[in-house]
């Protein structure tokens, strides 16, 4: 079985910071991947970035990067220089290889202040 | 390319009355996925099938909800009938599946208020 938790309910930070959001999962498969989605307001689910469990390399996409840990089961975001535009709910998600199954954590509510 | 549809965007029925949600995913996508997110939550997964057959049904509360996906297109949910903690938005996703094509896209979601 697959799950997904995110601890840390809301988050802020200022325009230009940095921040941190945390995620830890766990699953009995070797083959998965790791995502993170972003949900604005307007409540479309979209992907900032995906992680292969396999690839020992950090994902980056631009201002978004990953620290995948893969024995500790940890599988942090890092936003860059946060944009107003960043403002959202952030979802870790849990994708099994085998199954395709997809499992999300409960969220964090980033709010990026000016 | 078209993204995944769902209709209606909103819906407000009262307790013990029937609704059904409709889904098309994105043309070609194997996979689709059925979501509840409960308000100021994260999505749970209802079903999942790949083309026309269920994966993972485990989370559906089956006394009430079902789900169908003919000809391995477009799929409805249903709830019969529905109680008020079934108010909340129903995601639909869908994606090409298997390893390489991981990625799920989503549709606006189904905002469903029982009264």
């Amino acid at each position: 079985a697959q799950t997904v938790t995110q601890s840390q309910p809301e988050m802020s930070v200022q325009e230009a910071e940095t921040v941190t959001l945390s995620c830890t999962y766990d699953t009995s498969e070797n083959n998965y991947y790791l995502f993170w989605y972003k949900q604005p307001p307007s409540r479309q689910m979209i992907l900032v970035i995906r992680q292969e469990a396999y690839k020992q390399q950090n994902a980056t996409e631009n201002r978004f990067s990953v620290n995948f840990q893969k024995a500790a089961k940890s599988f942090s975001l890092k936003i860059s220089d946060s944009q107003l535009g960043d403002t959202a709910m952030y979802f870790c998600a849990c994708y099994s290889g085998n199954t395709g199954k997809l499992i999300f954590g409960q969220g964090t509510t980033l709010q990026v202040k000016p | 390319e078209a993204g995944v549809a769902q209709s209606p965007r909103y819906k407000i029925i009262e307790k013990r009355q029937s609704v059904a949600f409709w889904c098309n995913p994105i043309s070609g996508h194997a996979t689709l996925y059925w979501y509840q997110q409960i308000l100021g939550q994260g999505p749970k997964l209802l079903i999942q099938f790949q083309n026309n057959g269920v994966v993972d049904d485990s989370q559906l509360p089956k006394d009430r909800f079902s789900a169908e996906r003919l000809k391995g297109v477009d799929s409805t949910l249903k709830i019969q009938p529905a109680k008020l903690e079934d108010s909340a938005v129903y995601l639909c996703a869908s994606s090409l599946g298997g390893t390489v094509n991981t990625e799920a896209f989503f549709g606006q979601g189904t905002r469903l208020t029982v009264v």
